[in-house]
């Protein structure tokens, strides 16, 4: 079957404006995860959608990080007044819950550039 | 808070040796452990994920272990191959969220 879709693949913008990334999860996923990948770092978890739980937020960096997913179907983070540091690849992962294995199946992400 | 780490960064072997990659993480509080490999410009793919409750998985040519009293995980790597060249990641699970917390991975070429 389908695997998790992120679009766009690329994405380049000035700084100052807002951003939208989009993640499309595995059908019948209800887990959904958000991380981001800044070069020569790790990967840092940034949100987390677990069916129509409240989503957990602790890894956000900053208010200008918001996201949304319409009941277990697609997410979409937003970045708004993008600076320098929010350059990096947005991976985002679906998982099925609960009392399964909690894997966590990734996307390709999306690479944010902010010139 | 939790920190992963990955032994050695980078890695380079020729064609057909066994390998392993080393992890540890600081708090053995973890619900699972998921080995990854990416490719450049790739997403992250999924190759043996073992829960807190077992001591090792395999698939194929690769076996992981895990030794959580100790906070340690390797990945065996069997007769490697070119196709195997690629970023080797180690991330624990842990929390309400079982949110993955990864090490900086161990960069491995094999060549021909």
């Amino acid at each position: 079957g389908a695997g998790v879709s992120q679009s766009p693949s690329n994405k380049v913008t000035e700084k100052g404006k807002d951003v939208e990334l989009r993640c499309d999860p595995i059908s019948g996923h209800t887990a959904l995860y958000w991380y981001r990948q800044r070069l020569g770092q790790g990967l840092e978890f940034l949100i987390y959608f677990q069916g129509n739980s409240a989503p957990d937020k602790s890894g956000l960096p900053s208010d200008r990080f918001s996201a949304e997913r319409t009941g277990e179907s697609v997410s979409t983070l937003t970045i708004q007044r993008t600076q320098q540091e929010d350059s990096a690849v947005y991976l985002c992962a679906s998982s099925s819950q609960p009392g399964a294995s909690y894997e966590q199946y990734f996307g390709p992400g999306t690479r944010l550039t902010v010139t | 808070k939790q920190e992963v780490t990955q032994i050695p960064a980078a890695l380079s072997v020729p064609e057909g040796e066994n390998l392993v990659l080393n992890c540890s993480f600081t708090d053995s509080a973890i619900y699972n452990l998921q080995w990854f490999r990416q490719d450049p410009g790739k997403g992250l793919t999924s190759l043996l994920l073992i829960q807190s409750s077992q001591r090792e998985q395999t698939s194929g040519r690769l076996n992981a272990s895990l030794d959580k009293s100790s906070g340690r995980s390797t990945l065996y790597i069997a007769a490697s191959q070119p196709g195997d060249s690629a970023t080797y990641l180690c991330a624990v699970g842990r929390g309400s969220a079982r949110q993955l917390t990864f090490g900086s991975g161990t960069q491995l070429t094999v060549l021909p």
